[in-house]
């Protein structure tokens, strides 16, 4: 079951802009969290927010969370060729001990 | 990567075999996690386990199967009732089923012709 939906599936920008992405989801959740992965790799936790919080800042991510919308978006600043990479939310249902991941936004960063 | 490994990175085997993906931790995590990613896709879970001898089926387990007879090991075996097994499979941990922050592997491309 695919509870988190990531938009828009790619961005392309250039180096410095800022990059945002959006994650939509379905039912109640604890939290809801972000994730890094670089081709070919694992995953990288980025950042975790709580269903009772509406921002978070880690140093050039900005996260905000909005659950009467049931959606959250991820603003990475002054973006870097490293930024380079798919990006996902992960959300867990209320109730349930595991994870559900969306698609992922595919990001390039252009130097 | 942390303290996740999994082998091989690269995984190659005939239709109609089984084959065992290895996943270890040195981070002393109760949970455990298998996710199959199919090109420019998400993750789907396929089995989880929350202690040692116990585990769980996730969104796809038809196929696979999962043992957890030690905290630090949980593999993964392909079976061939798999249809369509060619993926890249990624094991995670964490500290417990509560404690959502889960770390992940290198991740092992299976192939299977």
């Amino acid at each position: 079951s695919q509870q988190g939906e990531e938009d828009p599936q790619a961005l392309s920008i250039q180096e410095g802009e800022n990059a945002t992405m959006n994650c939509s989801y379905k039912t109640s959740i604890n939290n809801l969290q972000w994730y890094r992965q670089n081709s070919g790799r694992g995953l990288v936790h980025l950042i975790l927010i709580r269903s009772n919080e509406r921002e978070k800042h880690s140093g050039r991510l900005r996260v905000t969370l909005d659950t009467s919308k049931k959606s959250s978006s991820l603003l990475i600043t002054a973006s870097r060729a490293a930024d380079t990479a798919s990006y996902f939310c992960a959300t867990d249902a209320q109730g349930a001990q595991k994870l559900v991941f969306g698609q992922g936004t595919r990001l390039t960063i252009n130097p | 990567d942390g303290g996740i490994t999994q082998s091989p990175k690269y995984l190659f085997r005939k239709e109609g075999q089984n084959v065992t993906l290895s996943c270890e931790q040195n981070l002393n995590h109760d949970a455990m996690y298998w996710y199959r990613q199919d090109p420019g896709q998400g993750l789907r879970l396929i089995y989880y386990s929350q202690i040692v001898n116990d585990f769980q089926k996730g969104d796809i387990a038809e196929g696979y199967s999962v043992s957890r007879e030690k905290k630090e090991s949980f593999p993964l075996t392909v079976t061939s009732a798999q249809k369509n097994p060619t993926a890249f499979y990624l094991c995670a941990s964490s500290p417990t089923t509560d404690s959502y922050e889960q770390y992940f592997g290198p991740g092992t491309r299976l192939t299977v012709t």
